[in-house]
């Protein structure tokens, strides 16, 4: 039973397209997080949703647009997909209210723009 | 969230205790200390945590110093499969903070 999945595991695409990447959790947590891990190994938060309220965007192109149609699910839509969007894609799950907030992290999506 | 100092990189030998040091000076004292890992083209995995006292579980142990100015994180009986970068992170829980800041870690090599 995977708490954190996503979708695709592989993503590869030219140049302008757009595409999505679907993340779903199944532990009940209020709180999910979207975090992008480039070439150089560096995990940076991107966005943060908590009962499906955006709380957190660390001043990410508007090209990039989650979308999170409940509590259990938060997907990232990119439109005009550049060469520097290639990276991993990780998407996380906690409970706020759970007093330490522990984060519970997906698989990982690989994107590359070609 | 405070700032954190991890090794680049350890070695340790296969069944041996792998002891792995943070130091985090400016620490406040709401902040909590986080340790998570990332084996290769994994998902980072959630470890431990702890506030003041030392904590244990079923994957390892965490030491915190008097003055929560350093931390180490302890894996028992370490194997080949620990072979990751381990993450310290110090975050204050809670609040308007929802982020993991995480840095550069320190990249443990498990040998045979």
């Amino acid at each position: 039973d995977t708490a954190v999945s996503q979708t695709p595991k592989y993503l590869v695409t030219q140049m302008g397209n757009d595409k999505s990447i679907k993340c779903e959790q199944n532990l009940g947590h209020d709180t999910m997080y979207w975090y992008k891990q480039d070439s150089k190994k560096f995990l940076k938060i991107m966005f943060s949703y908590n009962n499906k309220e955006l709380i957190i965007n660390e001043t990410v192109p508007n090209r990039f647009s989650p979308k999170s149609p409940d509590k259990a699910h938060l997907n990232l839509h990119i439109n005009s997909l550049e060469l520097g969007d290639s990276a991993v894609y990780f998407c996380a799950s906690s409970q706020r209210t759970s007093g330490t907030d522990t984060q519970y992290f997906g698989p990982g999506t690989r994107l590359t723009v070609l | 969230d405070a700032k954190t100092t991890q090794p680049p990189s350890m070695d340790c030998a296969e069944g041996r205790a792998a002891n792995l040091p943070c130091n985090h000076s400016t620490i406040s004292g709401n902040e909590y200390v986080y340790w998570y890992r990332q084996i290769h083209s994994q998902g980072p995995q959630y470890i431990i945590h702890g506030l003041k006292n030392n904590e244990t579980n079923e994957m390892a142990s965490l030491i915190i110093t008097e003055d929560r100015k350093s931390s180490t994180l302890i894996l028992p009986h370490a194997t080949l499969r620990d072979t990751a970068v381990y993450y310290c992170i110090v975050r204050l829980v809670g609040g308007s903070n929802y982020k993991l800041t995480f840095g550069k870690g320190t990249l443990l090599t498990v040998n045979p």
